[in-house]
């Protein structure tokens, strides 16, 4: 079964400061991996996935995420952070297949500070 | 195109009562997947239906059922409510073919049960 870890349930960081999102995945096939955004009381928006093709994935608004499989690790990192950032980020994988569900991990919110 | 919608957004019920939220997809998506998110167990799969026929289950009791139609609108139900029910209710919707296990959410319904 798959499974989802993102390390840290809240991060803060300076406006300008670079943004890193910690996720590791468990799973036994070549995953999917994803990352979304949730801004408060809305549904989620898709920033970036990867389907096995480029391990370095770039997505909306400056994002992207390097899929490492050696660390079974998926980091999304931003250069410099804007306050329109803060926001829950969600991890999210499904086996390469078109029949599984998502597997979220718990969400990290992001603070950005000025 | 449009995006996923659900209705209500918001909704307050007492225990006992039932509820039933709808989610309409995209155009020409079959697939559609529901998903409660609390802030203490995150985002739960709830289930999965694909032409009419649920695909997928996630590990929530009984009291909580689905149906899909045929055109591909779909509603969710729950039987005596319990206040453990409160949530955010998330409906997501995905291409018939060629899919990359992407998602596409809606906005939510939030539940709120007294």
């Amino acid at each position: 079964a798959q499974s989802v870890t993102q390390l840290g349930s809240h991060v803060s960081v300076s406006e300008g400061a670079l943004v890193l999102l910690r996720c590791n995945y468990s799973s036994s096939v070549p995953p999917y991996l994803f990352w979304y955004v949730q801004y408060p009381n809305q549904g989620l928006q898709l920033l970036l996935k990867y389907t096995s093709a480029a391990t370095l994935v770039k997505g909306i608004n400056d994002f992207e995420a390097e899929f490492k499989k050696s660390e079974t690790s998926f980091h999304l990192t931003k250069p410099s952070a804007h306050m329109s950032d803060a926001a829950e980020y969600l991890c999210a994988v499904r086996v390469n297949s078109g029949n599984t569900p998502l597997v979220f991990g718990k969400g990290t919110r992001l603070s950005v500070i000025a | 195109k449009a995006g996923v919608t659900q209705t209500p957004r918001y909704l307050i019920k007492t225990r006992g009562q039932q509820v039933t939220l709808s989610c309409s997809p995209i155009s020409g998506h079959r697939s559609v997947s529901w998903y409660q998110q609390t802030p203490g167990q995150g985002l739960q799969f709830l289930f999965e239906y694909f032409s009419e026929t649920q695909r997928n289950k996630g590990n929530f009791p009984g009291r909580f059922s689905g149906r899909q139609f045929s055109n591909s609108r779909s509603e969710m139900n729950v039987s005596t409510l319990e206040l453990g029910d409160s949530a955010l209710y998330l409906c997501a919707s995905s291409p018939t073919q060629g899919t990359t296990g992407e998602q596409f959410f809606g906005p939510g319904t939030r539940l709120t049960v007294l």
